[in-house]
């Protein structure tokens, strides 16, 4: 099985502008979860999406949105970018709402300019 | 809200030796999942080890091992026989059982192994 792809790799953006990031879960999947990870902080909870629907959403502006579409796959949005968004985004899947091991892309380094 | 707290930036280790890393949380819930997930320079998060917080016994993974006591919200890694490639950021993880995939994680910890 292909794992979790999440494109681009690297994205470069300026003040303002808007970007959309996308991962594809592994196959048969239906949950996908977005992090952001910065040096110091960690990872930080974006959301998470389950058969279309946002299940859970983290402490973010509302700068930062989703959607997950019908074969699972998911876009996040970010719009008005600022330079703290600068970030690695990383993307997560799992087989569905309850089972608790996450599968993950090797992210969308994301910098904002 | 949960938190999950590594004390320990930095940690290196010599080739072949043990070293544990430190892992703390608070909770109000009892039941629970821990994780420690190993991010090499790839970035892509690799899952090391999971404990169940209802089962009493450490979990234990070849040369990965975990120390989890509950009462003292205490969550440790141990990795035997270090090697090499063991070199990544090591992050812990929180998890309720019932609050669907939302993962609380440390800030992570940098292991450098040393030939």
């Amino acid at each position: 099985k292909a794992g979790v792809t999440q494109t681009p790799r690297y994205l470069i953006k300026t003040r303002g502008q808007q970007v959309t990031l996308s991962c594809s879960p592994i196959s048969g999947h239906r949950s996908v979860s977005w992090y952001q990870q910065t040096p110091g902080q960690g990872l930080q909870f974006l959301f998470e999406y389950f058969s279309e629907t946002q299940r859970n959403k983290g402490n973010f502006p509302g700068r930062f949105s989703g959607r997950q579409f019908s074969n699972s796959r998911s876009e996040m949005n970010v719009s008005t970018l600022e330079l703290g968004d600068s970030a690695l985004y990383l993307c997560a899947s799992s087989l569905d709402g309850h089972n608790e091991k996450l599968f993950f892309g090797s992210g969308t380094q994301l910098s904002v300019l | 809200a949960q938190t999950v707290t590594q004390s320990q930036p930095e940690m290196s280790v010599q080739e072949a030796e043990t070293v544990t890393l430190s892992c703390t949380y608070d909770t109000s819930e009892s039941d629970y999942y821990l994780f420690w997930y190993k991010q090499p320079p790839s970035r892509q998060m690799i899952l090391v080890i999971r404990q169940e917080a209802y089962k009493q016994q450490n979990a234990t993974e070849n040369r990965f091992s975990v120390n989890f006591q509950k009462a003292a919200k205490s969550f440790s890694l141990k990795i035997s026989d270090s090697q090499l490639g063991d070199a990544a950021m090591y992050f812990c993880a929180y998890k309720g059982r019932d609050t669907g995939n939302q993962f609380y994680f440390g800030t992570g910890t940098s292991l450098t192994v040393i030939p």
